[in-house]
């Protein structure tokens, strides 16, 4: 079975700084998704990237990015000029296709928290 | 569009009771599914459902059951409430019968089971 794994429960990062969030996982499966998703105070849950495991470009959303390193299973995310909106609970997921059958498999979540 | 509406927003249960939480979309989605999200364990798939008549179960099944009669609505029933049971629930969509697009999810229904 697949696993995400999040090793920074917490983060903090200034405002108008950088932070890379860290995401791991463990697949035999050589083609597959990976996908970052935000959930702020509010609760709602908002997707902020994708990335498809055949493209080798890294995928980009404005202020956001990932490095993913196919070899080494590593997904993280890059918040650029992180803002006090960012504050949110983050988190990775991993989906291998399955024929209309996925299941979308989540990482526990890093809370960042972007200070004033 | 409304998107997807989940109902109630909060809930509170006795031990043994059962209850039914109600999931809704208005984007013609095929893919629909049940997540629930504990502190400290992120969020696992409860069940899923590729279009209207076809329901599979997800990491953690036991306790709930589902049905999925129309494209638009997937209702999650608690058959005889337990503590463990306690949760923020959540249901999503998609376009596609695989999650490869972007899951849309509802707003949660927290539950709390005395």
């Amino acid at each position: 079975a697949q696993t995400v794994t999040q090793s920074q429960p917490e983060m903090s990062v200034q405002e108008a700084e950088t932070v890379t969030l860290s995401c791991t996982y463990d697949t035999s499966e050589s083609n597959y998704y990976l996908f970052w998703y935000k959930q702020p105070p509010s609760r709602q849950m908002i997707l902020v990237i994708r990335q498809e495991a055949y493209k080798q470009q890294n995928a980009t959303e404005n202020r956001f990015s990932v490095n993913f390193q196919k070899a080494a299973k590593s997904f993280s995310l890059k918040i650029s000029d992180s803002q006090l909106g960012d504050t949110a609970m983050y988190f990775c997921a991993f989906m291998k296709p399955q024929g209309g059958s996925e299941k979308l498999v989540f990482g526990k979540g890093t809370k960042l928290t972007v200070n004033p | 569009n409304a998107g997807v509406t989940q109902t109630p927003k909060f809930q509170v249960l006795k031990t043994g009771q059962s209850m039914t939480l109600q999931c809704a979309q208005d984007m013609n989605h095929e893919y629909m599914s049940w997540y629930r999200q504990d502190p400290g364990m992120g969020l696992r798939l409860i069940h899923y459902s590729v279009g209207a008549g076809i329901t599979d179960q997800g990491e953690v099944p036991n306790g709930y059951n589902v049905s999925r009669s129309t494209t638009e609505d997937f209702p999650l029933r608690l058959l005889s409430a337990a503590p463990s049971q306690t949760s923020v629930y959540f249901c999503a969509s998609s376009y596609s019968r695989g999650a490869y697009e972007k899951l849309f999810f509802g707003s949660g229904t927290q539950l709390s089971v005395l």
